[in-house]
């Protein structure tokens, strides 16, 4: 059965202490793997898209990397403003645009 | 450039009642996509419309409908209301309807009394 699955559903980082979320998948076929910022009550954010293992994205304190099972979101030395949850999404073979989604990972970073 | 929009921002309808919400895309971008956020969980994809034709549908009851116009806006209308369906629609925009990034819109936060 195709999975999408984050870890750890929450995560408390004092500022500037440096960490990984997990996004590991089952899905036959992938054709992409979406990594989305959503802070409460509003739309995700995007960030990143990844299509082959072995690629790396950046952008300022977030990195993400894919594997053949699973992609991390690395965040080095977060800020108070990078508090939010953070979504993996796929996209399969044969199913068009449809996005599958993780249940998130909660990040609350502590001045 | 503006981004995707949603209306209304905000709903409260009671059981049985149907409502319509509405999504514009970027501009440029002909594809649209419909998902329901529910509190402390993933998007779970509803409807993906292409060119006005619908190119995907999510595991969701017939109560869920959806069209795209000519000017590639789009209706998400459920009848029907049940408690369960209380959520956060989220519609998405992409270029087309193959392997390009969503862009999502702020939702529309549905309340069933």
């Amino acid at each position: 059965e195709d999975q999408v699955t984050q870890s750890p559903e929450a995560l408390r980082l004092q500022e500037g202490e440096s960490s990984s979320l997990n996004c590991s998948y089952t899905v036959s076929g992938l054709r992409g793997l979406f990594w989305y910022r959503q802070d409460p009550g509003k739309g995700p954010e995007f960030l990143f898209t990844l299509y082959s293992a072995g690629e790396e994205k950046e952008k300022e304190r977030l990195k993400a990397t894919l594997t053949k099972k699973e992609s991390f979101l690395h965040i080095t030395a977060p800020k108070p403003e990078d508090s939010a949850t953070y979504l993996c999404a796929v996209r399969k073979e044969n199913t068009g645009n449809q996005f599958y989604f993780g249940t998130g990972t909660s990040l609350t970073v502590i001045p | 450039d503006a981004g995707v929009t949603q209306s209304p921002t905000h709903l409260i309808k009671t059981r049985g009642q149907h409502v319509t919400l509405r999504c514009s895309p970027i501009s440029g971008h002909k594809s649209v996509s419909w998902y329901q956020q529910v509190l402390g969980q993933g998007p779970q994809f509803i409807f993906q419309y292409y060119e006005k034709e619908e190119r995907g549908r999510g595991n969701f009851p017939d109560r869920f409908s959806a069209r795209q116009f000519p000017n590639y806006s789009s209706e998400l209308n459920v009848n029907a209301l049940l408690l369960g369906d209380s959520a956060l629609y989220l519609c998405a925009s992409s270029i087309s309807d193959r392997r390009d990034t969503q862009y999502f819109g702020p939702g529309t936060r549905l309340t069933v009394l």
